[in-house]
């Protein structure tokens, strides 16, 4: 079974710029999760999104959104790039969210740097 | 504010020794953990977890051990090899899984 895949890898831009990445999760993979990793901080949750809907949303600014195709593949949105939005962008699929065997796969990650 | 905490930011042990990396958390809601493990230019990959209800779980060279009441969890791996060598990330499960800022561990041959 093919894993998580995240596109693109690697992205450039410069501040006030926006930008836009993509994730497909595991086949039959219905929960799709975004996460900001950065030196020192770890990973930051950004939004889950299950079935099209956002069902949990961690803190951060509204600059940051995401959506989740019927297709379950998601993408995630940040517009007004700011210099401290570098960062790896890490997203996750499970299966059902929720239950004590619902472990998270993660893709390779976009590694953002902003300008 | 962080939930999950983990204090060591590094660790370096002999190949063949144990190496024991820890974590702590505040939320005693908690009820599910995990140990992912990351090598550099990819994403984490699940290692092991432990539910509420026990105290230890084993998988070949990882074991976990969780103590409630301190609120802290430790993952003991032995012995150790260099390709163990890597970020690992405790996670915690609640409305939304919640994750440490890991810990480099290097494996010295």
């Amino acid at each position: 079974k093919a894993g998580v895949t995240q596109t693109p890898r690697y992205l450039i831009k410069t501040r006030g710029q926006q930008v836009t990445l993509s994730c497909s999760p595991i086949s039959g993979h219905r929960s799709v999760s975004w996460y900001q990793q950065t030196p020192g901080q770890g990973l930051q949750f950004l939004f889950e999104y299950f079935s099209e809907t956002q069902r949990n949303k961690g803190n951060f600014p509204g600059r940051f959104s995401g959506r989740q195709f019927s297709n379950s593949r998601s993408e995630m949105n940040v517009s007004t790039l700011e210099l401290g939005d570098s960062a790896l962008y890490l997203c996750a699929s499970s299966s059902w969210r929720g239950g004590p065997t619902d472990t998270q796969y993660f893709g390779p990650g976009t590694r953002l740097t902003v300008l | 504010d962080q939930q999950v905490k983990q204090n060591s930011p590094s660790l370096s042990v002999q190949e063949g020794r144990i190496s024991i990396l820890n974590c702590d958390y505040t939320n005693s809601m908690f009820d599910y953990f995990l140990w992912y493990k990351k090598y550099p230019a990819e994403g984490p990959t699940f290692l092991i977890s432990i539910s509420s209800i026990k105290d230890k779980n084993e998988d070949g060279r990882f074991t976990v051990f969780l103590n409630k009441s301190a609120k802290h969890l430790s993952l003991h791996i032995v012995p150790s090899q260099p390709g163990d060598s890597a970020v690992y990330f405790c996670a915690a499960s609640g409305n939304q899984f919640y994750f440490g800022t890991g810990t480099s561990l290097t494996v010295i041959p």
